[in-house]
């Protein structure tokens, strides 16, 4: 099992341009996230998909969009991305509701705008 | 909305000696769960240990053991006998117990360990 992945590894935009994040899963998780990681802030929740066809906001959905493609994938779309955006982003799943069930992470992906 | 705060941005221990990372938390629910995760310079996130909230236990893996103080929500982590592969950014995360907060983490802002040989 290859777990989580995330491609790219990394990327440079310029501010304005858009890009896909994509996210795959082969665990057979019902759920998947999408974090940012800032210095000295943590990681924090921008969307996440309890289940294969729904996608709800989390704490910092602005100027992202999602889609669950299917129960494996999980994209994270910048339609017009700004310097505010230059993050660590992370990709997380979970096997179904379980509360003593911790969240499998990917690599993640470092995007830096300009 | 919970809230996890780890007020140490920065630690460091020398190497075989014992050191604690702080971590609070704020929360109405009184089902939930807390989780210390690590992250090594690869940046990938590594589950070190998890406490339930309805043990009064306080759970241990190996050199790591937790500190649960529920009714002063505080969730501390202890390393015993460190060791130089603990340098890393830890995490304190906190996950409702209910069925509608989607698994959600709300994560601390880290703690960056240096362990000193």
């Amino acid at each position: 099992n290859a777990g989580v992945t995330q491609t790219p590894k990394f990327q440079v935009l310029k501010t304005g341009q858009s890009m896909t994040l994509q996210c795959a899963q082969d665990m057979n998780h019902n759920s998947m996230y999408w974090y940012r990681q800032d210095p000295g802030m943590g990681l924090r929740l921008i969307y996440y998909s309890a289940s294969e066809g729904t996608t709800d906001k989390g704490e910092v959905p602005n100027g992202y969009n999602v889609s669950r493609l299917n129960k494996r994938e999980f994209s994270l779309r910048l339609e017009s991305a700004a310097p505010s955006q230059t993050s660590v982003y992370f990709c997380a799943s979970v096997y179904r509701w379980d509360p003593q069930t911790s969240q499998y992470f990917g690599p993640g992906t470092r995007l830096l705008v300009l | 909305a919970q809230t996890v705060t780890q007020s140490q941005p920065e630690m460091s221990v020398q190497e075989a000696e014992t050191v604690t990372l702080s971590c609070t938390y704020d929360t109405s629910e009184s089902d939930y769960y807390l989780f210390w995760y690590k992250q090594p310079p690869s940046r990938q996130m590594i589950l070190v240990i998890r406490q339930e909230a309805y043990k009064q236990q306080n759970a241990t893996e190996n050199r790591f053991s937790v500190n649960f103080q529920k009714a002063a929500k505080s969730f501390s982590l202890k390393i015993s006998d460190s060791q130089l592969g603990d340098a890393a950014m830890y995490f304190c995360a906190y996950k409702g117990g209910r069925e509608t907060s989607g698994s959600r983490l709300t994560f601390g802002e880290g703690t960056q360990l240096t362990v000193n040989p």
